[in-house]
């Protein structure tokens, strides 16, 4: 059974700060995708991440995936305050398959 | 391009009675997938439908189950409710090819008392 594990669960940053969230997962699969999620809202599709080294960039928001270490960074930098929200690593199976497995999430607060 | 949208974006209901809720995928879009979003558990995948069939289930009892029409929209139902069936219902649209992003919906709000 695949399982996503994301850490920290819980970021308090200041604005300017630079910091990234971890995203472990335990079986071989190359596709990830991060999301994000503000109170009471759905899920924002933030990157899509379809190979081993794949880089994409947003704004302050970079995301990385190395699928032999089966890990994703969502790094940001120069954190500001529109950036709180909770953000979500997802992983599918593989194959035509389209069963997303999520991490719990990191909820991310910036500070002034 | 209109995206995702769930009907109803809110509902009340009573222990026991059952619940439909309706997914409208982007056009051109065949896959649908359901998730169940609660504080507890976190994200969690009930279903995905293409072309009307059901290809994935989650771990979830067959109290959850679901549909897809011909037009690809979507429908979920939830019999016999429990009071932890509370949660967010999200569906999610997928194309085929290409790259397999999954955008999801505004979602449904399920109370159940």
């Amino acid at each position: 059974e695949l399982k996503v594990e994301q850490n920290p669960l819980f970021l308090s940053m200041q604005e300017g700060k630079n910091y990234t969230i971890y995203c472990n997962y335990s079986t071989t699969s190359d596709r990830l995708y991060w999301y994000r999620q503000d109170p009471g809202k759905s899920l924002e599709s933030l990157f899509v991440l379809l190979s081993n080294g794949a880089v994409k960039q947003e704004g302050r928001l970079m995301a990385s995936l190395d699928t032999k270490a089966r890990l994703s960074t969502l790094h940001i930098t120069a954190a500001v305050h529109d950036l709180s929200a909770t953000y979500f690593c997802a992983v599918d199976s593989g194959g035509s398959n389209y069963k997303l497995t999520f991490g719990k999430g990191t909820l991310l607060t910036v500070n002034p | 391009k209109a995206g995702v949208t769930q009907t109803p974006r809110y509902l009340i209901k009573t222990r026991g009675q059952q619940v439909t809720l309706s997914c409208s995928p982007i056009s051109g879009h065949r896959s649908v997938s359901w998730y169940q979003q609660t504080p507890g558990q976190g994200l969690q995948f009930l279903f995905e439908y293409f072309s009307e069939t059901q290809r994935n289930k989650g771990n979830f009892p067959g109290r959850f189950s679901g549909r897809q029409f011909s037009n690809s929209r979507s429908e979920m139902n939830v019999s016999t409710l429990e009071l932890g069936d509370s949660a967010l219902y999200l569906c999610a649209s997928s194309v085929i090819a290409g790259v397999y992003e999954q955008y999801f919906g505004p979602g449904t709000r399920l109370t159940v008392t």
